[in-house]
């Protein structure tokens, strides 16, 4: 089982440009998240998704964008990256809204010049 | 606000040995606790959970402890193996709120000496 599949691995991007980062799940799990992870302030939440359809902001949500058009998948979309953006990027998922169990998928390093 | 915290950055422990990784935290209100582990270039992996009306619990060489009285949640890992070198995170939040709530400590990076 794939789990949780995220793409690209790695992406070096000028400041400016756009990005989508690609999450997809085999699991059918109802809940997704975004999260962030940078030396010294472990994972922060971007945006998450409860069930297909619905989506809410986390702890730092500026300067991303998120959809769950279906159950399976949850793009991550920076509009205009800026440097500070640089970071390890992790798609997660749940069965459950409220587990605390999550399933991660390996990241996206990206970096922004 | 809400804080979870580790005591170590990094700890090195001797193969076959016992580790112990400790977690503080602030929020009186959390009472489901969680330790992830995360290898080198991987996505962190869920290892167990307590909720707060338990003071252990134990897995396959792991065992949580947590002590409600002074906010700590520790993990003990016991014959560590290579395969334990990673970085371990504790995270919290209040059984009944979604996942969305869950809060992430820094992590503490154990090496296991051969």
């Amino acid at each position: 089982t794939a789990g949780i599949t995220q793409a690209p691995t790695s992406q070096i991007l000028a400041a400016g440009r756009s990005m989508t980062l690609r999450c997809t799940q085999d699991m059918r799990h109802n809940a997704m998240y975004w999260y962030r992870q940078d030396l010294g302030l472990g994972l922060r939440l971007i945006h998450y998704s409860n069930t297909a359809g619905t989506t809410g902001k986390g702890e730092v949500p500026d300067g991303y964008s998120v959809s769950r058009a279906n159950t399976d998948d949850f793009p991550l979309t920076l509009a205009s990256a800026v440097p500070s953006q640089t970071s390890v990027y992790f798609c997660a998922s749940s069965d459950q809204s409220n587990t605390g169990e999550l399933f991660f998928g390996e990241g996206s390093r990206l970096t922004v010049l | 606000g809400e804080s979870v915290g580790l005591h170590l950055p990094t700890l090195s422990v001797q193969e076959g040995d016992n580790s112990i990784i400790n977690c503080a935290y602030s929020n009186s209100a959390s009472d489901y606790f969680i330790w992830y582990k995360q290898e080198s270039g991987k996505g962190p992996q869920f290892i167990i959970d307590i909720r707060s009306n338990m003071d252990k619990r134990q897995g396959q060489r792991v065992t949580v402890l947590l002590n409600k009285t002074v906010k700590h949640l520790s993990l003990q890992i016991a014959a560590t193996q290579p395969g334990d070198s990673a970085v371990y995170f504790c995270a919290e939040k209040k059984s009944n709120f979604g996942n969305e709530k869950l809060t992430f400590g820094t992590g503490t990076r154990l090496t296991i000496i051969p």
